[in-house]
């Protein structure tokens, strides 16, 4: 089954301790991307990748890191969290032909709350 | 900087009438226009999308129209049902790179 999964789908920390969420998918997607979803923000883009050992930011980056060392894996990395990091987190992916922006396939979403 | 806004941010409608939700964007290039659904504790799911050669597009009881003169693009549902309750974005591309920038989100409830 074609999918994009997260982990963890839940986590409650404290600031400054440094975390990894997960993202994968299976369907050979050079484009991933990271958002994060707040009440009454929508959307945002924190940092996405075109291809393996290319990445970029998106519109709210701070705070955050990101790796992309193999085609399957975009993990979002928080060194020193901090409450206002507290929010729902989504991974995404997709195909990305040139100048063609395909379907984004979105994973479950990864709450996550810093104390 | 690109920007999509869209309203109405919530909207209730009885059960079979009809809902419209409307986008507008500030980057002339974008070129692709795609809808996505959440539901409740899940990720968004492309509804319908359309690409800027298109004026219309309609998938049984969605249809999304785009205005790239006026920069404006709409979704609508017709007949609606409870299961279309959900939150729906709107989104567009950004020139040629092909990130989207999305909407805040409509709540749309449909009261049976």
């Amino acid at each position: 089954e074609a999918q994009v999964t997260q982990n963890p789908r839940y986590l409650i920390t404290v600031t400054g301790k440094k975390l990894t969420v997960t993202c994968s998918q299976n369907m050979n997607h050079e484009y991933m991307s990271w958002y994060r979803q707040d009440p009454g923000l929508g959307l945002r883009q924190i940092y996405y990748s075109m291809n393996v050992e290319v990445t970029d930011k998106g519109d709210v980056p701070e705070g955050y890191k990101v790796s992309r060392k193999e085609k399957r894996n975009f993990p979002l990395i928080l060194e020193s969290p901090s409450p206002n990091q507290t929010s729902l987190y989504f991974c995404a992916s997709s195909l990305l032909t040139v100048r063609k922006t395909g379907e984004l396939f979105f994973g479950e979403g990864s709450r996550l709350t810093v104390l | 900087g690109e920007n999509v806004e869209q309203h109405p941010s919530t909207l209730s409608v009885q059960e079979g009438d009809s809902a419209v939700i409307k986008c507008t964007y500030s980057d002339s290039a974008s070129n692709y226009f795609p809808w996505y659904k959440q539901e409740l504790g899940k990720g968004p799911q492309l509804i319908i999308d359309i690409r800027s050669n298109v004026g219309e597009k309609k998938d049984q009881r969605i249809a999304v129209t785009l205005n790239k003169t006026a920069k404006h693009f709409s979704l609508h549902i017709t007949e609606t049902q409870p299961e279309d309750s959900a939150v729906y974005f709107c989104a567009a591309s950004r020139g040629s790179q092909g990130n989207l920038i999305f909407g805040k989100g409509t709540k749309l409830s449909v009261k049976p």
